[in-house]
């Protein structure tokens, strides 16, 4: 159950596109197509932005884009705004019902 | 609409025990698998537990296997978390969070539980 490998920090103007890594094995973010992405400002809870990948709940903006190449996941957030500032964490199935997250990213808005 | 609302954080000095409790409304809490997922302070998300809709199942991340209990009683609409052998590294907030598709679709707000002498 190790954890999956985000970068620490990523940052961006407004306005541009900022993407976020997710690495993983083969056993978690490349066998499965259960990666799901989450925001989180300060204090607050997690607020789930993509999840199988690629698909966005209801109500998140399509600014929010997942992606997927063998046991790396990324997550693109296009024309960045101030709101968008929080920690990101990654998540994935890893099998025989265990889940595994990433460290989280802190994404700065300059 | 959906919430849900932890309660039974606390300050507990090690070794000791502690239940959670997640209350759930304004969806068939019995048709759901639900999870408790912690962040110690500063860090990031860590998976706990899952237990089935029905409790027919529990899983446990092995930080915490042997030592933690998931449960839930679909009559009262709750989930619980019975840690015992409490560790310091089991400082976190604890969230439950309901689960679609493999991804945690709605959670609440988080109760923290602070383990020290």
């Amino acid at each position: 159950q190790s954890a999956l490998t985000q970068p620490p920090s990523a940052s961006g103007s407004p306005g541009q596109s900022v993407t976020i890594s997710c690495t993983g094995t083969s056993s978690d973010v490349g066998g499965y197509n259960y990666v799901s992405w989450y925001r989180q400002h300060p204090g607050k809870a997690p607020k789930l932005m993509i999840y199988e990948v690629n698909k966005r709940p209801s109500g998140v903006p399509d600014r929010f884009s997942g992606s997927k190449s063998g046991n790396t996941a990324s997550l693109t957030v296009s024309g960045l705004q101030a709101e968008d500032e929080a920690d990101y964490h990654c998540s994935s199935y890893a099998g025989s019902n265990n889940w595994v997250f990433g460290g989280g990213t802190k994404l700065t808005v300059l | 609409q959906e919430q849900l609302v932890e309660s039974g954080g606390g300050v507990v000095q090690p070794g000791r025990s502690l239940r959670l409790s997640c209350a759930a409304s304004g969806f068939t809490f019995s048709s759901y698998g639900m999870h408790w997922v912690r962040q110690a302070p500063g860090k990031g998300l860590e998976w706990v537990a899952v237990i089935w809709f029905d409790g027919s199942y529990r899983y446990y991340a092995d930080s915490v296997k042997g030592r933690f209990t998931i449960s839930r009683d679909n009559s009262k609409n709750t989930l619980y978390l019975q840690m015992n052998g409490l560790r310091v590294e089991d400082t976190a907030v604890y969230y439950c969070a309901r689960v679609i598709n493999y991804a945690y679709e709605y959670w609440g707000q988080g109760t923290l539980v602070t383990v020290s002498s």
